[in-house]
């Protein structure tokens, strides 16, 4: 079991520039999602992908932001012209589904975005 | 919209059982009660989920009340390792999409030696 995995663990841009994330899931996990955590704050949800599919966007996710999971496999997550307030911890989960309706999310250790 | 209410802090001395309650008081018959915690610097891990049965695994147990609007999670002998924020968490049965794990602000459990 390795997990799901990030990349980059951090990042560090100036205001204006675009950033892109990376996240590599569990590989028998077909849903996917991204996360945004700010300091002292719970995980608020983003997206969210079954397969190739992404079945759901929050508000949350401005124009700037576009997420993609090509083939099912890796997904990415972009921010274009970043802004100070996206300075946040990005997580990444995939999922396994059970018969009884229960669902288990795998969280990867995030990337910490810090926006100069 | 936060469907739980948990106490922000708790402490715990270590090799004491740490008792972290939650409320749900408008929990509907189909959704289960989760735990994660997070430690720091680390992604949510999942650490026990149930519906109305009282529920053991490795890491803790999960006590419900029989009108299911509160429930205790229990870690029976609190280690150093598990200072963490623990979160509490409503979700619908089922495996629609749309039944994401929503997030509120958890209870940050300092255990002490």
């Amino acid at each position: 079991d390795t997990g799901v995995s990030q990349d980059p663990r951090h990042k560090i841009t100036k205001r204006g520039q675009n950033v892109t994330f990376r996240c590599d899931p569990i590989s028998e996990h077909n849903r996917l999602y991204w996360y945004r955590q700010t300091l002292g704050q719970g995980p608020e949800f983003l997206t969210y992908f079954q397969n190739e599919a992404q079945l759901e966007k929050s508000r949350l996710l401005s124009d700037r932001f576009s997420a993609e999971r090509p083939k099912g496999s890796f997904s990415t997550l972009e921010i274009q012209r970043t802004e100070q307030g996206d300075s946040a911890m990005y997580l990444c989960a995939s999922s396994s589904l059970f018969g009884t309706g229960h669902e288990k999310l795998f969280f990867g250790s995030g990337t910490q975005l810090s926006v100069l | 919209d936060a469907k739980t209410t948990q106490p922000p802090s708790m402490d715990c001395a270590e090799g004491r059982a740490a008792n972290l309650p939650c409320n749900h008081s408008t929990i509907s018959g189909n959704e289960y009660v989760y735990w994660y915690r997070q430690i720091h610097s680390q992604g949510p891990q999942y650490i026990i989920h149930g519906l109305k049965n009282n529920e053991t695994n490795e890491m803790a147990s999960l006590i419900i009340t029989e009108d299911r609007k509160s429930s205790t999670l229990i870690l029976p002998h609190a280690t150093l390792r598990d200072t963490a924020v623990y979160y509490c968490i409503v979700r619908p049965r089922g495996n629609n999409a749309g039944n994401m794990l929503t997030f509120g602000g958890g209870t940050r459990l300092m255990v002490k030696p």
